[in-house]
């Protein structure tokens, strides 16, 4: 619920405009990323995601950017609605063991009409 | 098909009950998960599991326990709650490594 946005970083943008929320990951080693999409109350749900060999992958109306060198991670929502108004996480797949997930903390975003 | 789903949605434990969280899917995955999220500090993983009969420890697994006894549920349990277990609980599965994870609805537990 809206106790998830608590202490977290916000990107406020007004509705049309176009929305980048960036990540930073911690392992080099990281071979697959996902974003995913939390609203108010409910799971996170899967937006996008990009394999290592790959430094961009659009889908509709996002955009995923990879950068290995600096180990970052952005989305960028085109024409940004209000419905898009939700907490988004980027996530590190790590290749060792079975390759559990980490999670950023999250970034919020509001949108204005 | 449902997805992933838990049980119960809400619940209040008094400090020292017990209690399991219920987590099912029909999509056949073999992995699943258990995570706690708690305020500004995003999804950390308590327990996961590889296939049916098998668990492993996540980055916060004490006072938790799971089980895997078939590959549809993965059960969380509480042997003795604690306040600084209050927190929202979301299950998730798998299909295999390098693939998206699917996420439950939650379970938003209350320990006083």
């Amino acid at each position: 619920g809206e106790s998830v946005g608590l202490h977290l970083p916000t990107l406020s943008v007004q509705e049309g405009d176009n929305s980048i929320i960036n990540c930073a990951y911690s392992n080099s080693a990281s071979d697959y990323f996902i974003w995913y999409k939390q609203e108010s109350g409910k799971g996170p749900q899967f937006i996008i995601d990009i394999r290592s060999n790959m430094d961009k992958r659009q889908g509709q109306r996002v955009t995923v950017l990879l950068n290995k060198t600096v180990k970052h991670l952005s989305l960028q929502i085109a024409a940004t609605q209000p419905g898009d108004s939700a907490v988004y996480f980027c996530a590190e797949n790590h290749p060792s063991g079975y390759s559990t997930l980490t999670f950023g903390k999250g970034t919020m975003l509001l949108v204005s009409p | 098909n449902a997805g992933v789903t838990q049980t119960p949605k809400f619940r209040v434990l008094k400090t020292g009950q017990s209690m399991t969280l219920l987590c099912a899917q029909d999509m056949n995955h073999e992995y699943m998960y258990w995570y706690r999220q708690d305020p500004g500090m995003g999804l950390r993983l308590i327990h996961y599991s590889v296939g049916e009969g098998t668990t492993a420890k996540g980055e916060v697994p004490d006072g938790y326990n799971v089980s895997r006894l078939k590959k549809q549920n993965f059960l969380l349990g509480l042997e003795s709650a604690a306040p600084s277990q209050t927190s929202v609980y979301f299950c998730a599965s798998r299909k295999g490594r390098g693939q998206e994870q699917f996420f439950g609805p939650g379970t938003r537990l209350t320990v006083l």
